[in-house]
């Protein structure tokens, strides 16, 4: 089993739509989850931190569920400029190494 | 410039050539990271340096790979008689690695083609 799972679509909507994407983890000791997003062509960038009570950054919202061991990304009300390929990361609790899943593609239409 | 730095930003080289690829990190930052992404594929984890501690080298391919760290600034990223397969885009990011701030930032990577 791969340590980070993502479905890596494409997901195809159109603007304005709600969508979401999972991410799940197999280390149970696993500590701390991050969102990345990655543009065609460039480098990963920080989109937002998981937070064990879920987290919420304007149209984005993030849930970590520890007992089933998954990682949520909801955006809302989807921009042409959200067409991204968004990674799952994950930090294990005594290891310092960033895993990254494959990444769920995103392509918002008009 | 503040950002982390990588040169080349793209390199070619002959299949069998040496190649050195070079990572500046934004200063004070003690954590270090080296991956590798082949077209349409994701991140593949290869070296990770924290402080003076030893480098986690699990990540690495293959023993034609090296890298070292200068204390906490410049890395290199060593691939020795290389090969087609290791064609790809060589990101490196740094870590400040505080308490509560573990956001990894990533230079502009290097594109190698290996002809």
């Amino acid at each position: 089993r791969k340590e980070v799972e993502q479905d890596p679509g494409p997901f195809n909507v159109p603007e304005g739509a709600t969508v979401a994407f999972n991410c799940t983890y197999s280390n149970s000791a696993s500590q701390s989850f991050f969102w990345y997003r990655q543009d065609c062509r460039k480098e990963p960038k920080l989109l937002m931190s998981v937070y064990s009570s879920g987290n919420e950054d304007g149209r984005f919202t993030a849930q970590l569920n520890r007992a089933s061991q998954y990682i949520s990304l909801l955006i809302r009300d989807s921009k042409l400029s959200d067409s991204a390929t968004y990674l799952c990361v994950v930090i294990v609790s005594g290891y310092s190494t960033l895993t990254f899943g494959k990444g769920t593609m995103l392509l918002v239409s008009p | 410039g503040a950002g982390v730095s990588q040169s080349p930003s793209n390199k070619v080289t002959e299949k069998g050539k040496d190649v050195e690829l070079r990572c500046d990190p934004i200063s004070g930052h003690t954590a270090l990271y080296w991956y590798r992404q082949r077209l349409g594929q994701g991140l593949e984890f290869l070296i990770y340096f924290q402080g003076n501690s030893a480098p986690d080298k699990s990540g690495l391919p293959s023993d034609r790979f090296s890298a070292e760290r200068t204390g906490e600034s410049v890395s290199t990223l060593t691939i020795q008689r290389t090969q087609q397969e290791d064609s790809a885009v060589y990101l490196c990011a740094s870590s400040p690695w505080t308490g509560t701030n573990t956001e990894a930032f990533f230079g502009q990577g290097t594109r190698l083609t290996v002809v």
